[in-house]
């Protein structure tokens, strides 16, 4: 089947370490996207990606890095910079035009 | 800043017809999106606008007046599994696809 998978579902790790959430895609898809989603709040753009060896920052990319060395993975590294990073993440990719989501990690941080 | 505003709440009868109202900034807009989003689940992909007018979809249409910086999603024949949030999603960034999106109105069908 294709589609796009995160792991793990759920993520519990102590404040001042660094996290890496996967995502990867088998949908052959050259654009894939980081965001978060906290209660209350739309789902912002952390980083993007429009083709292997490339990314760009969104507009909350401060305390966060990506790597996109294969065009089905984009990992996305949430570093002890990240000031209140319990939230849940969620990956995409881009079809034609529309972007379709994994099914999300929610990351908690104590 | 290039805001999305959308209801938070709206509730609804089974059977019965909602509209969902979302503006935008016109400045550098691309197109319109609608994703609908269960809780605790990833959002699934609605509806895409991208010029003026009305898309019809089975029960659910999207509607775009491009020069109002208005849409709107509407869903008929309401069904309980359609208690969902519903997300408005603009595209500013041309090919790239940066979307912004709004809050998302949550949807309650009531029997």
């Amino acid at each position: 089947d294709g589609g796009i998978t995160q792991s793990p579902k759920y993520l519990f790790r102590k404040e001042g370490q660094n996290v890496t959430l996967s995502c990867e895609q088998n949908l052959n898809h050259d654009a894939m996207y980081w965001y978060r989603q906290d209660p209350g709040q739309g789902l912002r753009l952390i980083y993007y990606s429009q083709i292997v060896n490339d990314f760009q920052k969104g507009d909350i990319a401060e305390g966060y890095s990506v790597s996109r060395e294969k065009k089905e993975s984009f990992p996305l590294t949430v570093t002890s910079a990240q000031k209140n990073p319990t939230a849940f993440y969620l990956c995409a990719s881009r079809g034609r035009y529309e972007q379709y989501f994994g099914p999300g990690t929610r990351l908690t941080v104590t | 800043g290039q805001n999305i505003d959308q209801p938070t709440e709206m509730t609804a009868t089974e059977g019965a017809i909602v509209q969902i109202n979302c503006t935008y900034q016109t400045s550098g807009f691309n197109g319109l999106f609608w994703y609908q989003q269960h809780a605790g689940e990833a959002p699934t992909f609605l509806s895409y606008n991208v010029l003026d007018g009305l898309e019809e979809k089975g029960r659910f249409s999207s509607f775009l007046s491009r020069s109002k910086g208005y849409s709107y999603l509407l869903l008929k024949e309401l069904q309980m599994k359609d208690s969902a949030s519903y997300l408005c999603a603009a595209n500013y960034g041309g090919a790239t696809n940066k979307l912004i999106f709004g809050t998302g109105t949550l949807l309650a069908v009531q029997p």
